[in-house]
């Protein structure tokens, strides 16, 4: 079993509608998710990060943790053809007591016109 | 610019040759990462360095793989008697302790 498990996808979504993108890890001692975006040939980069229960917005998106379900999800409202990347979940704490920060395999996401 | 710095952007090497990917981090960061990401695939955990000490490389493929990062600044990872399996694109990340990474461009390696 991997630590953090994302479905690849792809994800499709029209524009406008909502895009919802999941994941789980197995470390109960993880303390904090990150979401990272990628375009294809670039590097990550951060969208949201949550440390607590609950959700957690910024502008069109939503992060959201349940940490007794041991599940993070990324919602993107009103989506957008830019959106279209791959969506990287990362968890931080994972099964150490030090800095190390595990990714899943990413979400592909392909917003359509 | 103060982002992370990886050098070079692309590297193309015959196998078994040796080849050494640098990373500047962000002045400050204490923590460095460095991930492998082969093509459609999420970033695979290669090292952790706090400041000069490496405390994780348990991500590390083989004993070709090494790492360091000598005044916990820059660091280096270098491959010894590279294989075609290594090529993939390598990401060198830092941060202040518990906050989230910022990751540089990344090194494009390709073994021929």
């Amino acid at each position: 079993q991997k630590e953090v498990e994302q479905n690849s996808g792809p994800l499709s979504v029209p524009e406008g509608a909502i895009a919802s993108l999941n994941c789980t890890y197995s470390d109960r001692g993880s303390q904090s998710f990150f979401w990272y975006r990628q375009y294809s040939g670039k590097s990550p980069e951060l969208i949201m990060f949550i440390y607590s229960n609950g959700d957690k917005e910024d502008g069109r998106f939503t992060a959201q943790l349940n940490k007794a379900s041991q599940y993070v999800s990324l919602l993107i409202r009103d989506s957008q053809p830019s959106d279209s990347a791959t969506y990287l979940c990362a968890g931080r704490g994972v099964k150490t007591s030090y800095d190390k920060v595990i990714f899943g395999p990413g979400t592909s996401l392909s917003v359509i016109p | 610019g103060a982002g992370v710095s990886q050098s070079p952007r692309y590297k193309v090497a015959k196998r078994g040759q040796d080849v050494a990917l640098r990373c500047d981090p962000i002045s400050g960061h204490v923590s460095l990462f460095w991930y492998q990401q082969a093509l459609g695939q999420g970033p695979e955990f290669l090292t952790y360095f706090q400041n000069e000490a490496q405390l994780d490389k348990s991500g590390l493929p083989s004993d070709r793989f090494f790492a360091e990062r000598p005044e916990g600044s820059v660091s280096t990872l270098k491959i010894q008697r590279t294989q075609q399996e290594d090529s993939a694109v390598y990401l060198c990340a830092s941060s202040l302790i518990g906050q989230p990474q910022h990751f540089g461009d990344g090194t494009r390696l390709s073994i021929l």
